[in-house]
């Protein structure tokens, strides 16, 4: 089944404490990219991929970091987690770098919660 | 500074009517612009799409009309099911940077 998942789907930190949330997709798809929804914000973009070891910023970068060294997964990391990115996360792929004729295909979310 | 702006939170329409759902963007460079359905605890899904060369697309019940001029655009879903109960997105994109830009979101009630 074609699908882009995410893992893990909730977690609970701390501040400070160094996580990643990992992205996978299973259709050879070149674009990636994560977004991050908050109430009354809808989703904004923090960072996409246009193929392998080729990341840009999205609208709201500051405090992630991201990588591309396989074309099937693109990990969200959080250096030093703060309480303000507590925020439901999604990943989401689409087929070529042309990312606006692609539809993109979203993964279920994480829930973030950083206390 | 909203980009992409979808004014109404909410809206309620009864089974069988139309339901109009609207966006408005500032930036005049978005060529490319779509809608997603997004129902909870799932992530959202592509429903229809429009390049700034149309002013209207078309897929079945749903219908999505451009008005380059007054930066403004409409999902027309007729006729409204229970099913399409859901949170809407439009979405733009500048097909030269790759960015999306979503708006806030409008949560559709077909009521039966």
């Amino acid at each position: 089944e074609a699908q882009v998942t995410q893992n893990p789907r909730y977690l609970i930190t701390v501040t400070g404490k160094k996580l990643t949330v990992t992205c996978s997709q299973n259709m050879n798809h070149e674009y990636m990219s994560w977004y991050r929804q908050d109430p009354g914000l809808g989703l904004r973009q923090i960072y996409y991929s246009m193929n392998v070891e080729v990341t840009d910023k999205g609208d709201v970068p500051e405090g992630y970091k991201v990588s591309r060294k396989e074309k099937r997964n693109f990990p969200l990391i959080l250096e030093s987690p703060s309480p303000n990115q507590t925020s439901l996360y999604f990943c989401a792929s689409s087929l070529n770098p042309s990312g606006a004729q692609e539809t993109q295909y979203f993964g279920p979310g994480t829930r973030l919660l950083v206390l | 500074d909203q980009q992409v702006k979808q004014n109404s939170p909410s809206l309620s329409v009864q089974e069988g009517r139309i339901s109009i759902l609207n966006c408005d963007y500032t930036n005049s460079m978005f060529d490319y612009f779509l809608w997603y359905k997004k129902y909870p605890a799932e992530g959202p899904t592509f429903l229809i799409s429009i390049s700034s060369i149309k002013d209207k697309n078309e897929d079945g019940r749903f219908t999505v009309f451009l008005n380059k001029s007054a930066k403004h655009l409409s999902l027309h879903i007729v006729p409204s099911q229970p099913g399409d109960s859901a949170v809407y997105f439009c979405a733009a994109t500048d097909s030269g940077t790759y960015k999306y830009i979503f708006g806030t979101g409008t949560r559709l009630k077909v009521l039966a």
